[in-house]
């Protein structure tokens, strides 16, 4: 089975602090990607990776960074936490397969920021 | 990427099948239909996809209208571990559009 596992389920943390979340999966996808999922909102893409070293901007990337130096690990961080940054934060994996695969979710990250 | 509708929420009896379905009439010939369900605080799931085909995985079967302008999501078996919002997507598999957007999905909830 495929297995996204991200560092944390419950994370608080204070504004103006450096968060890191990070995030494995184990099926050796080319894909890698960072949403945040808010009620009413939807899922929202905050970065994508198609490769290591690779990084794209989603569609809210602002306040967000990520890195990708081994293919298996992709790493959001938030360089300076503020409220509006509490969310659902989940991290996702796919093939980059033109065959139509699936992508492959962790547990989702509950970041609080206070 | 192509629209989809849903109904909002569905109850099913437990032990029963669950049958979801999702229209999709203005699909195109290269978009495939996926399915992903998220159970409460939890990550999204995905479950099956197709392209034309019926298909039938250990989850689930995704059984696909000739047309492809509908598809119904079989649960073959529901359990109360199978209370989620379904979510139906249909969009082109190719590179650069990995990026997935759920619309409201379709509740369901597994009565015991």
């Amino acid at each position: 089975d495929v297995k996204v596992t991200q560092s944390s389920r419950y994370l608080v943390k204070r504004t103006g602090e450096k968060v890191f979340l990070e995030c494995v999966q184990d099926m050796d996808h080319e894909n890698m990607f960072w949403y945040r999922q808010d009620p009413g909102l939807g899922l929202r893409l905050i970065y994508f990776s198609y490769d290591v070293k690779m990084k794209e901007k989603g569609d809210i990337p602002e306040g967000y960074s990520v890195s990708r130096e081994k293919k298996e690990r992709f790493s959001l961080i938030l360089e300076s936490a503020s409220t509006n940054q509490t969310s659902m934060y989940l991290c996702a994996s796919s093939l980059d397969d033109r065959g139509g695969g699936g992508t492959f979710f962790g547990q989702g990250t509950r970041l609080t920021v206070v | 990427d192509a629209k989809t509708t849903q109904p909002t929420s569905m109850d099913c009896a437990e032990g029963r099948a669950a049958n979801l379905p999702c229209n999709h009439s203005t699909i195109s010939g290269n978009e495939y239909v996926y399915w992903y369900r998220q159970i409460h605080s939890q990550g999204p799931q995905y479950i099956i996809h197709g392209l034309k085909n019926n298909e039938t995985n250990e989850m689930a079967s995704l059984i696909i209208t000739e047309d492809r302008k509908s598809s119904t999501l079989i649960l073959p078996h529901a359990t109360l571990r199978d209370t989620a919002v379904y979510y139906c997507i249909v969009r082109v598999a190719a590179l650069g559009n990995e990026k997935l957007t759920f619309g409201t999905g379709t509740r369901l909830t597994i009565i015991p």
